[in-house]
């Protein structure tokens, strides 16, 4: 599976927007980029995917890079209830496993 | 839909004795899959299910883990005898297909294992 690389920590305060960015140069073009999170002793949670064009939803946007070798989850406005980890994970659309791989992942803190 | 289930949410066990982790997928679902988390290792797949079928196990870490999925709705994971090294976060997800280009995995609240 093709990796991605993710800032240990951010923070933000409450109501700015995030950036959490994701790189993942060796992406190949069947590659889905996803999103998960995860919530203080909670299991994770899917937030957003997309594959070349940016993608939003009402919890998130994602947007990447012209090349896809990175990608970057955008939380409009943070509010206390999104920290959390935030994983980048990579899935091929035509593997048939439907396995995630997760990394370290970023914390993210939210301050009022 | 209640989401997955998982029981119990807490276990504390002693060295050598046997745990049972429960869980109860999203109806519907056809994928049934078993993580564990550390603070070590983080999230790892131990093994998942395709129409009750274990599809991939390479993830379990010995024999002392089996794990079954007797129906559609039930699976257990199971560790006898259980270590002191297991003690661990497991969640079970349960996703409705494979392949394509979302296959979103739900999760459970995970069981707290300690063993002691």
């Amino acid at each position: 599976d093709a990796k991605t690389t993710q800032p240990n920590s951010m923070e933000s305060n409450e109501e700015e927007p995030v950036h959490l960015p994701c790189n993942h140069s060796t992406i190949s073009g069947t590659d889905y980029i996803h999103w998960y999170r995860q919530l203080p002793s909670q299991g994770p949670e899917y937030v957003i995917h997309g594959l070349t064009s940016n993608v939003n939803n009402r919890m998130a946007s994602l947007a990447i890079a012209e090349d896809r070798k990175s990608s970057t989850l955008i939380l409009h406005r943070a509010t206390l209830r999104d920290a959390a980890v935030y994983y980048c994970i990579l899935r091929d659309w035509d593997d048939n496993t439907d396995k995630l791989i997760f990394g370290t992942g970023t914390r993210l803190q939210v301050f009022p | 839909d209640a989401g997955v289930i998982q029981s119990p949410r807490h276990e504390v066990t002693e060295m050598g004795q046997e745990v049972t982790l429960r869980c109860k997928p999203i109806s519907g679902h056809d994928y049934l899959f078993w993580y564990r988390q550390t603070m070590m290792r983080g999230l790892e797949l131990l093994i998942y299910f395709n129409n009750n079928v274990p599809i991939d196990d390479s993830g379990m870490p010995e024999d002392r883990f089996s794990a079954k999925m007797p129906n559609a709705s039930f699976s257990t994971l199971k560790i006898q005898p259980s270590e002191p090294r297991d003690s661990a976060v497991y969640f079970c997800a349960s996703s409705l297909q494979a392949g394509g280009s979302n296959n979103e995995q739900f999760f459970g609240p995970g069981t707290r294992l300690t063993v002691l």
